[in-house]
């Protein structure tokens, strides 16, 4: 069956620092993983996707993932942390005509 | 702002009681999603409709029902609520059947508490 795992509940960075919310997949046949972010009070929403080419995949808000076969990860990550990127994040994936299955969420909190 | 509707935010109900969620996808989506998030068990996928066909089915109880109505709107039926049924109820929908690369649009949710 396929599952993604993130192992960390809460991350933690100062403003202005790089930020990673890690990701693993385990997945028969090709993966297709997706981010997305859930603000407080809110649905979730759509930050990016792997399908396939390029392993360093941009999407919204300045966020871009790191698509790693041999390490099975998919690592979300953004240069320079704002206060404002405080939020639950959850990685997804989804194989072939199948339903899309999310992780845990990390939370990450971004300090002044 | 998604495009997905959900209707009530919040319901307080009591144990053994009904309650019905609904659902309104963004204009043109054809496939609802309904999702399942509880501070145990995360975010839990339910079931699928598409164009008004059961698509897909998850952890979905027998006593939770759902629909999708001609018009492309869902509804989610909860019976014989239990104190552990309390939690966010996510609709999402998209444009097609669920394809591999096909983005989901989620709704706001409905808060579901049962005392």
């Amino acid at each position: 069956a396929q599952s993604v795992a993130q192992p960390e509940d809460q991350v933690n960075v100062a403003e202005g620092n790089p930020l990673t919310v890690k990701c693993t997949y385990s997945v028969s046949g090709n993966p297709y993983l997706f981010w997305y972010v859930q603000y407080p009070n809110r649905g979730l929403q759509f930050l990016l996707k792997y399908i396939t080419g390029d392993n360093l995949v941009k999407g919204s808000y300045g966020f871009e993932a790191e698509f790693n076969k041999s390490q099975t990860s998919f690592h979300l990550k953004k240069p320079s942390a704002l206060v404002s990127d405080s939020a639950l994040y959850f990685c997804a994936v989804r194989a072939g005509f199948q339903k899309l299955v999310f992780g845990t969420g990390t939370r990450l909190l971004v300090s002044p | 702002d998604s495009g997905v509707t959900q209707t009530p935010k919040h319901l307080i109900t009591a144990t053994g009681q009904r309650v019905t969620l609904r659902c309104s996808p963004r204009s043109g989506d054809l496939s609802v999603y309904w999702y399942q998030q509880s501070l145990d068990q995360g975010l839990q996928f339910l079931i699928q409709y598409y164009n008004g066909e059961e698509r897909a089915k998850g952890n979905i109880l027998e006593r939770f029902s759902a629909q999708q109505f001609p018009d492309l709107h869902s509804e989610l039926n909860l019976s014989s609520l239990e104190l552990g049924d309390s939690a966010l109820y996510f609709c999402a929908s998209s444009a097609g059947q669920g394809a591999t690369n096909e983005k989901l649009f989620f709704g706001s949710g409905t808060q579901l508490s049962v005392l």
